[in-house]
């Protein structure tokens, strides 16, 4: 039972290079959302999509885009990759909305 | 906008001392209430929550919260701790009228054995 699955774990990009953070889920959610973690600041939400063919802003999403492929994935893009994005990454999904969240191990994603 | 804050950022404590961590929310409206943990090295996972009934929660690992509603607080509570408690506890809130999670920024807990 694998739960959440995010690819990759690592990634070094450099400044303007784009990259897709690729989420999928086994569990039969509807709901899945984007985060990226960082010393001090928590989790903030970048994108959230509460079923498959809708997504909505969360607290911090420029410079990113997502795709809801399918009821299982869920994919976030950054198309000019900048130093501020440098960041752990976590992709969530929940059944509905007063359940539990389960999360992906996390990718870190390095910037220069 | 939704907020969550999380009052102390580093606790330090000793093995069997007692917890209370705070947390309160900025919706006035009915609200989903999590708090999370995430040991060293791992992702998030439940501790407990709140969605309706007895506002005093129980968890896992010996853990408990408490939702006040007049004072828009959710404070995690544990008797006595263990030195295995060290980490990062995140308080999270879902407005009922939407699908935002929305995070507090975490207190670190350092328990010295």
């Amino acid at each position: 039972n694998a739960g959440v699955t995010q690819t990759p774990k690592f990634q070094v990009l450099k400044t303007g290079q784009s990259m897709t953070l690729q989420c999928a889920q086994d569990m039969n959610h509807n709901s899945m959302y984007w985060y990226r973690q960082d010393p001090g600041m928590g989790l903030r939400l970048i994108y959230y999509s509460a079923s498959e063919g809708t997504t909505d802003k969360g607290e911090v999403p420029n410079g990113y885009n997502v795709s809801r492929l399918n009821k299982r994935e869920f994919s976030l893009r950054l198309e000019s990759a900048a130093p501020s994005q440098t960041s752990v990454y976590f992709c969530a999904s929940l059944v509905r909305k007063n359940t539990e969240a389960f999360f992906g191990q996390g990718t870190r994603l390095t910037v220069v | 906008a939704q907020s969550v804050s999380q009052h102390n950022h580093h606790v330090i404590l000793s093995e069997a001392a007692s917890l209370e961590l705070g947390c309160n929310y900025s919706y006035g409206g009915t609200v989903n209430l999590f708090w999370y943990v995430q040991y060293p090295g791992q992702h998030l996972q439940l501790l407990l929550k709140y969605f309706s009934g007895d506002p005093l929660v129980k968890g896992i690992k010996g853990f408990e919260a408490e939702f006040i509603k007049s004072k828009f607080s959710f404070n995690l509570r544990k008797p006595s701790v263990q030195w295995s408690d060290t980490a990062e506890y995140f308080c999270a809130v879902n407005e009922n009228r939407d699908d935002k999670i929305i995070f507090g920024k975490g207190t670190r807990l350092h328990i010295l054995p």
